[in-house]
């Protein structure tokens, strides 16, 4: 049974370019969540998806947008890249409906520079 | 505003012996909790939750506590291992669907 994964590993970037994160949710999860991991800090919230609809959001910009597709997979886009930006970015699905416990994958380290 | 504290960052036990993990809360909403363990280079991993209607919950070597009154809950794990070394992280929801808040870490290190 795959884990939930994300692609890329790792992404170097400079100020102002664009990013596009993606995560596979745990098969038979249906609700994604992103989360921002910075330095020496607990995970922030972003933005939860369900339904290919953002549900919840946490204290982000509108810079950071995301998508869900029809498989549950979703995409986090970061524009106008900042150096503050440069954290692990977590993705973490869930059963809606079955489990409160989300599962993480293992991150996308993204440094701006 | 920090809703969810670890206020050790690290913590430091002997093979074999228990390791106390704590953790307070601000938010008297948060209804839900669950303990994380991250190793570097990869994801949290969920460990044991617990709900608000109940105030112990077990699963082999750990076993989460909960004050409710103390807005306190803690992680034990006991026999300590070597390879149970790497950062806590506790988390809280409301109703478990409001998107989990997150604790700072604790380091642990199981000595050998």
């Amino acid at each position: 049974d795959a884990g939930v994964t994300q692609s890329p590993t790792h992404l170097i970037k400079t100020r102002g370019q664009q990013v596009t994160l993606r995560c596979s949710p745990k098969s038979g999860h249906d609700t994604v969540s992103w989360y921002q991991q910075a330095l020496g800090q607990g995970p922030q919230f972003i933005f939860q998806y369900y339904e290919e609809e953002e549900r919840q959001r946490g204290n982000f910009p509108d810079r950071f947008s995301g998508h869900q597709f029809p498989n549950y997979s979703s995409e986090l886009n970061v524009n106008a890249l900042l150096l503050g930006d440069s954290a692990l970015y977590l993705c973490a699905s869930r059963a809606r409906g079955l489990t409160y416990e989300q599962y993480f994958g293992p991150g996308t380290r993204l440094t701006v520079t | 505003d920090q809703q969810v504290k670890q206020n050790s960052p690290s913590l430091s036990v002997q093979e074999g012996r228990i390791s106390i993990l704590n953790c307070d809360y601000t938010n008297s909403m948060f209804d839900y909790f669950l303990w994380y363990k991250k190793y570097p280079a990869e994801g949290p991993t969920f460990l044991i939750s617990i709900s608000s209607i109940k105030d112990k919950n077990e699963d082999g070597r750990f076993t989460v506590f909960l004050n409710k009154s103390a807005k306190h809950l803690s992680l034990h794990i006991v026999p300590s291992q070597p390879g149970d070394s790497a950062v806590y992280f506790c988390a809280a929801s409301v109703a478990g669907n409001t998107p989990l808040v997150f604790g700072k870490g604790t380091r642990l290190s199981v000595i050998a």
